[in-house]
């Protein structure tokens, strides 16, 4: 299917696990983000990507990694979650000279125990 | 540094007009944009303003002054599928998109 879509929707794990979610776009969007919602805080980003293999901190990019070695893919690794990385995680992407225009997937729903 | 306010909550009745406004600190921007996001769901745009004045898309219309710092968001014709939270967002230069904290509009009938 076109469009943007992220996996796995729902997670619960555990403190100390490493976690991955997945975002997946058919548009060949140049740039991907990373976003986490909390309540009271709006959207934040993480990370973002405008080309493959080219990454850049977001406001709050401190336990979390990403890559990007297909334009496609943009990978978000947890790697050792915890407590307070419980939230829901918003991936998104915008082609080339239009960041404004941001296509953000269905989320996924992180419960970190 | 930079930084978004936009009230936390607005209420309004079905076929009404209503006024979010953004007021924002900034270093440098290329451009405002507004984003809707319903309950459970993505947010998803809704306009950019990269210069001053107003941008109409059917119902809404998104306005912004680079002189005063401020943006607005008006959405005409209530209906109650406009119940939602309305983010105003910076399109910053240097880095991407900041996000402000959300309008949570409530229409009723």
């Amino acid at each position: 299917d076109a469009g943007i879509t992220q996996s796995p929707r729902y997670k619960i794990t555990e403190t100390g696990r490493q976690v991955t979610l997945m975002c997946h776009q058919t548009w060949s969007h140049s740039y991907m983000f990373w976003y986490r919602q909390d309540l009271g805080h709006g959207l934040r980003l993480i990370y973002y990507s405008a080309a493959a293999d080219i990454t850049d901190k977001g406001e709050v990019p401190d336990g979390y990694v990403v890559s990007r070695s297909k334009t496609e893919n943009f990978p978000l690794t947890l790697e050792s979650a915890t407590r307070s990385q419980t939230s829901v995680y918003f991936c998104a992407s915008s082609e080339m000279g239009q960041r404004e225009t941001q296509y953000f997937g269905p989320g996924t729903r992180l419960l970190v125990l | 540094g930079q930084s978004l306010e936009q009230p936390s909550e607005v209420t309004a009745v079905e076929g009404a007009i209503v006024q979010i406004n953004c007021t924002y600190q900034t270093s440098g921007f290329y451009g405002l944009s507004w984003y809707q996001q319903h309950d459970g769901g993505a947010p998803t745009f809704l306009s950019y303003n990269a210069l001053d004045g107003l941008e109409e898309t059917g119902r809404f219309s998104s306005f912004l002054s680079r002189s005063d710092s401020y943006g607005y968001l008006l959405l005409q014709e209530l209906q109650m599928k406009d119940s939602a939270s309305y983010f105003c967002v910076l399109n910053q230069a240097g880095t991407a998109l900041i996000f402000g904290k959300g309008t949570t509009l409530s229409v009723s009938s």
